[in-house]
């Protein structure tokens, strides 16, 4: 298939490793953070939401944490299999429910 | 529960012809997004829909795209005339009052 995106930083990790996917975000104001895993030739697949009243959560496998002071938020992935290879977006939540997506990054597991 | 659907999967046309793409969101979504998704980058939020009435299309160059919603559950999406940097793919998302979007598997356009 064809891929999503060519040139987008690219992070390789070992399978049955951790992965970590890091995102900043820009808008101080904004309460609804998502991750979304997009699958070469597919629409983005939502993986784990937070809010920012919160600081982390946990899903199966997955982990976001949320740090306001900095604006970041970040992906955790355990035990990373094959199937997880897929660029990995943020989006945050603004004014008016709008939802605006980050650059991506590539995740590419090694067997 | 049947996905987000849209057609066509792909198209090719060249520079200043038109073109369509039609969105059917997942039954009782009240909010209907369309989103261009240039290669290499994330998705670009053109128009939002809450029912048939418009939410947001700021990002939208109304010179040549237009976009409809007219019975509040499918839509369609134009662009007339297209140019080079049209190139991408159209995402359509719904959903409902929770925050989650749901997305289509896209409309891979190509202006040559």
């Amino acid at each position: 298939g064809e891929s999503v995106g060519l040139h987008l930083p690219t992070l390789s990790v070992q399978e049955g490793d951790n992965s970590i996917i890091n995102c900043a975000y820009s808008n101080s104001a904004s309460d609804y953070f998502i991750w979304y895993k997009q699958e070469s030739g597919k629409g983005p697949q939502f993986i784990i939401d937070i809010r920012s009243n919160m600081d982390k959560r946990q899903g199966q496998r997955v982990t976001v944490l949320l740090n306001k002071t900095v604006k970041h938020l970040s992906l955790q992935i355990a035990a990373t299999q094959p199937g997880d290879s897929a660029v990995y977006f943020c989006a945050e939540r603004r004014a008016g429910n709008m939802l605006t997506f980050g650059g991506g990054t590539r995740l590419m597991v090694k067997p | 529960e049947a996905g987000v659907a849209q057609s066509p999967r792909y198209k090719i046309i060249e520079k200043r012809q038109s073109v369509a793409f039609w969105c059917n969101p997942i039954s009782g979504h009240a909010t209907l997004y369309w989103y261009q998704q240039i290669l290499g980058q994330g998705p670009k939020l053109l128009i939002q829909f809450q029912n048939n009435g418009v939410v947001d299309d700021s990002q939208l160059p109304k010179d040549r795209f237009s976009a409809e919603r007219l019975k509040g559950v499918d839509s369609t999406l134009k662009i007339q005339p297209a140019k080079l940097e049209d190139s991408a793919v159209y995402l359509c998302a719904s959903s409902s009052a929770r925050e989650e979007l749901f997305f289509g598997e896209g409309s891979r356009l190509t202006v040559l």
